[in-house]
């Protein structure tokens, strides 16, 4: 069974520039979250979808968003890029999400964004 | 908020040592998941724990979900070099997926 497949491995963009993640989640799961890894701030929430509906989301600003099709693909998406914004971008599946009994998340390898 | 305190912040032992790590919380927590992160990947799940009081082992690992709700720990026993990366755990509480928080993680060195 494929994991969770997370493309780009790697961006480079400037700042004021947006950027768009994409995130394949594991065959059957329909719930899709993302978090945002780095050094100081460890893994933060950003938003969690499930059948194509935000169903809760982190105290992330308006310019990161995101979306999930029909098929439990997710992309995410930062507008006006901010040298704060570099990170490792990490996508993460589950059945039904975390909350439910034996759905734990399960983590793609990430998106190392780095904003110059 | 809620956050979780996990120790040791790093740990240098030797191999065929045990290894012991905790998080704790003034907080009640449903789940509690441990991870493994090695460089350049996503965490791995390691181990799930859904019930207080539980002890689950994975092969050499071995955790347990404290009975206050409040506290989790994860040991290996006899480490191997393999070992080596970040450990994290991570609690959720609530009904919601946004209340999942994760430690800020153990970095764990196993010296040959």
């Amino acid at each position: 069974k494929a994991g969770v497949t997370q493309t780009p491995r790697y961006l480079i963009k400037t700042r004021g520039q947006q950027v768009t993640l994409s995130c394949s989640p594991i065959s059957g799961h329909r719930s899709v979250s993302w978090y945002q890894q780095t050094p100081g701030q460890g893994l933060q929430f950003l938003f969690e979808y499930f059948s194509e509906t935000q169903r809760n989301k982190g105290n992330f600003p308006g310019r990161f968003s995101g979306r999930q099709f029909s098929n439990s693909r997710s992309e995410m998406n930062v507008s006006t890029l901010e040298l704060g914004d570099s990170a490792l971008y990490l996508c993460a599946s589950s059945y039904t999400g975390p909350s439910s009994y034996n759905s734990p998340l399960h983590f793609g390898n990430g998106t190392r964004l780095t904003v110059t | 908020g809620q956050q979780l305190n996990q120790s040791p912040q790093s740990m240098f032992i030797q191999e065929g040592e045990d290894v012991s790590m905790n998080c704790t919380s003034s907080s009640i927590f449903n789940t509690w998941l441990w991870y493994k992160q090695d460089p350049g990947e996503g965490p791995v799940l390691l181990i799930a724990l859904y019930k207080a009081g539980e002890l689950t082992s994975n092969g050499r690992l071995t955790a347990q979900f404290g009975i206050t709700r409040k506290d989790s720990f994860l040991n290996i026993s006899a480490s191997i070099p393999s070992d080596v990366g970040i450990y994290f755990c991570a609690g959720l509480f609530g009904g919601s997926q946004g209340n999942l928080i994760f430690g800020k993680g153990t970095k764990l060195s196993v010296k040959p």
